[in-house]
């Protein structure tokens, strides 16, 4: 089991680009979250899915879009990148919503200059 | 929403110390998980522990969710416990809130 994966590991964006972090897992895990960590913080949800063709958003989802195609995949959208949106990002996911461990990936460094 | 304060903000230990980490929550929540970041930023759970008392190695919790809180016992430290453990708890919906973590440096 490689667990959570998400790709890629950094990235620098110009203000005003998009991109698209990848997160797949291979653990059958119907719930999978997208978080941010600012440096020196604690993490922020952005969005969540608790299974296939179904999102909700988080904490701080303004920026972003997310869609949940299968169960395995887990893409975040980020539509013209701004400065503000420079941080860690993380994808997690749980076989039953937060009342079971939730486990992450290694984390996207994303720069926005 | 929730709000989940941690102490110390910050420690150092003498390799071989024990420490205790706290988490308090302003509200009850249903699940309460703790988590190691370390140094190189993976995020790696250490337990999901909504009551009672846990125990991993050196490592074991425990929570009173009728007092609103969570303790995290670090047994003879060891410089790979170094990094950030985070608590995070939510009610009864998908949110789980993130305290803002208890940085630990243990020296050698």
């Amino acid at each position: 089991n490689a667990g959570v994966t998400q790709t890629p590991k950094f990235r620098i964006l110009k203000i005003g680009q998009s991109m698209t972090l990848q997160c797949t897992q291979d653990m059958n895990h119907n719930y999978m979250y997208w978080y941010r960590q600012d440096p020196g913080m604690g993490l922020k949800l952005i969005y969540y899915s608790v299974g296939a063709g179904i999102t909700d958003k988080g904490e701080v989802p303004n920026g972003y879009n997310v869609s949940r195609s299968t169960t395995e995949d887990f893409p975040l959208r980020l539509e013209l990148a701004a400065p503000s949106q420079t941080s860690v990002y993380f994808c997690a996911s749980s076989r039953q919503g937060l009342s079971e461990k939730l486990f992450f990936g290694s984390g996207t460094q994303l720069s926005v200059l | 929403g929730i709000q989940v304060e941690q102490s110390p903000p910050d420690l150092i230990l003498q390799e071989g110390a024990n420490s205790t980490l706290r988490c308090n929550f302003s509200d009850s929540v249903n699940n309460l998980q703790w988590f190691h970041q370390n140094p190189w930023g993976q995020l790696i759970n250490l337990f999901y522990i909504p009551s009672g008392t846990k125990q991993n190695g050196r490592l074991s919790a425990t929570t009173v969710a009728t007092e609103r809180y969570s303790l995290l016992y670090i047994s003879s430290s060891q410089t790979t416990d170094s990094g950030v453990y985070f608590c995070a708890g939510g009610d009864a919906g998908n949110m789980l809130t993130f305290g803002g973590g208890t940085r630990l440096m243990v020296k050698p």
